[in-house]
């Protein structure tokens, strides 16, 4: 999994509460991606990181802000979580070469009740 | 806006017999393109990549995928399936500094 931890690895919260994932990676990657994957929709990104505090909007954002303050820790928060935020997350970097293939953490199961 | 598509949500193949699992781009410019393979509860493995070059690019796992720019096209194929392969498949294309993930496609391989 390229250095890359995810914590926690399943979590169950109610609807209405704030829910903090983290992404970890020891290689000292500049970029770092979040994925929500759901059947049906393939991997579809929330936010990625270009540095330390350089972050950007992916597709499916709404609901979601992430943060950056170190290199090698991403942050991923649910204001207030939502049913339809029932998913899997998974982390990602962007390899070292110069062709931009990405390598996945072990991913977070999340449910809303 | 770049993007892939697979056409199939599920191919179904004998253990032995060759695979194809399709894939097709749309992209301006010259495309960068990946496969990636899910197993069950598991992060997404890279297989291989299409930068340039040879249309014939080998990957992971005995994989290896066909480039054709005239069909838009990039499909994994591997001459003798294994049940092991049994797998969610992703093709992928680069747009600036993301990349753009298919849905999908799961590969059962029948014993």
């Amino acid at each position: 999994d390229a250095g890359i931890t995810q914590s926690p690895r399943h979590k169950v919260t109610e609807t209405g509460t704030p829910v903090t994932l983290r992404c970890h990676q020891t290689e000292n990657h500049r970029y770092m991606y979040w994925y929500r994957q759901d059947p049906g929709h393939g991997l579809r990104l929330i936010h990625y990181s270009y540095g330390v505090k350089d972050t950007d909007k992916g597709e499916v954002s709404d609901g979601y802000s992430v943060s950056r303050s170190k290199t090698e820790d991403f942050l991923l928060t649910l204001e207030s979580a939502t049913s339809s935020q029932t998913s899997v997350y998974f982390c990602a970097i962007r390899g070292t070469s110069n062709h931009y293939e990405q390598y996945f953490g072990p991913g977070t199961r999340l449910t809303v009740t | 806006a770049q993007s892939v598509a697979q056409p199939e949500d599920q191919v179904n193949v004998a253990e032995g017999n060759p695979l194809t699992v399709k894939c097709t781009y749309s992209v301006s410019g010259n495309p960068y393109l990946f496969w990636y393979v899910q197993y069950p509860n598991r992060g997404l493995q890279f297989l291989l990549k299409y930068i340039t070059g040879d249309n014939l690019v080998k990957g992971s796992y005995g994989f290896e995928a066909e480039f054709n720019k005239s069909q838009t096209s990039f499909h994994l194929k591997k001459p003798s399936a294994l049940v092991s392969d049994s797998a969610l498949y992703f093709c992928a294309v680069r747009d600036r500094d993301k990349i753009i993930f298919g849905k999908g496609t799961r590969l059962h391989i029948l014993p």
